[in-house]
């Protein structure tokens, strides 16, 4: 079975510096991997995804995020934070079975950004 | 498109009480999904369907009921509602390997 750890539950940033967020995951095969930003109060918007391919992966907001198989690794970076990426943040790990598809999180991020 | 919608976005009520959730999504995807969420816990798969007519468990399903008669519409069922079952729930929908979300369902039960 496959599982996720974000070992940081809590993280605080200033606005302008760069952020590095940890995701490791469990998991047999090569994996499908997500990260997820979730604001205070809504649903979780996908900001990027790995299935194969380049291990260096854009997505929105200015986040990207490196696929590292030897470390079993997906952290997500942005390079200059801003006020309103304060949010928590979710990676991702997901699974095919027959047809089933299975979206194993981990526990989330919670991204504070002081002005 | 709307994407993937739900109904209510807030609900209490008192422990024996029945209810459903409504998930809704216009973007012809057969597969759909609920979860719950917790804190420090992340998200958990209640129930899963890959299509019209079909629906499996996931990882938590005690307590919950669902059922697809339509692409479109996969309603979660709290039969006799528990305070264990206050929680976010969420409903995402799938095309690909990515599931996109609808923006929740907040539920407390007294």
């Amino acid at each position: 079975a496959q599982s996720v750890t974000q070992p940081d539950i809590h993280i605080t940033v200033s606005e302008g510096a760069s952020l590095e967020l940890r995701c490791n995951y469990s998991y047999g095969a090569t994996p499908y991997l997500f990260w997820y930003v979730q604001s205070p109060g809504q649903g979780l918007q996908l900001l990027l995804k790995y299935f194969s391919g380049d291990t260096l992966v854009q997505g929105i907001k200015g986040f990207e995020a490196e696929f590292k198989r030897s470390q079993s690794s997906f952290n997500l970076r942005k390079p200059s934070v801003h006020w309103s990426d304060a949010a928590e943040y979710f990676c991702a790990v997901g699974a095919r079975s027959g047809t089933a598809s299975k979206l194993t999180f981990g526990t989330g991020t919670r991204l504070q950004v002081t002005l | 498109n709307a994407g993937v919608t739900q109904t209510p976005k807030f609900q209490v009520l008192k422990t024996g009480q029945s209810m459903t959730l409504q998930c809704a999504q216009d973007m012809n995807h057969e597969y759909m999904s609920w979860y719950r969420q917790d804190p420090g816990m992340g998200l958990r798969l209640i129930h899963y369907s890959v299509g019209a007519g079909i629906t499996d468990q996931g990882e938590v399903p005690n307590g919950y009921n669902v059922s697809r008669s339509t692409t479109e519409d996969f309603p979660l069922r709290l039969l006799s509602a528990a305070p264990s079952q206050t929680s976010v729930y969420f409903c995402a929908s799938r095309v690909g390997e990515t599931q996109y979300f609808g923006p929740g369902t907040r539920l407390l039960v007294l």
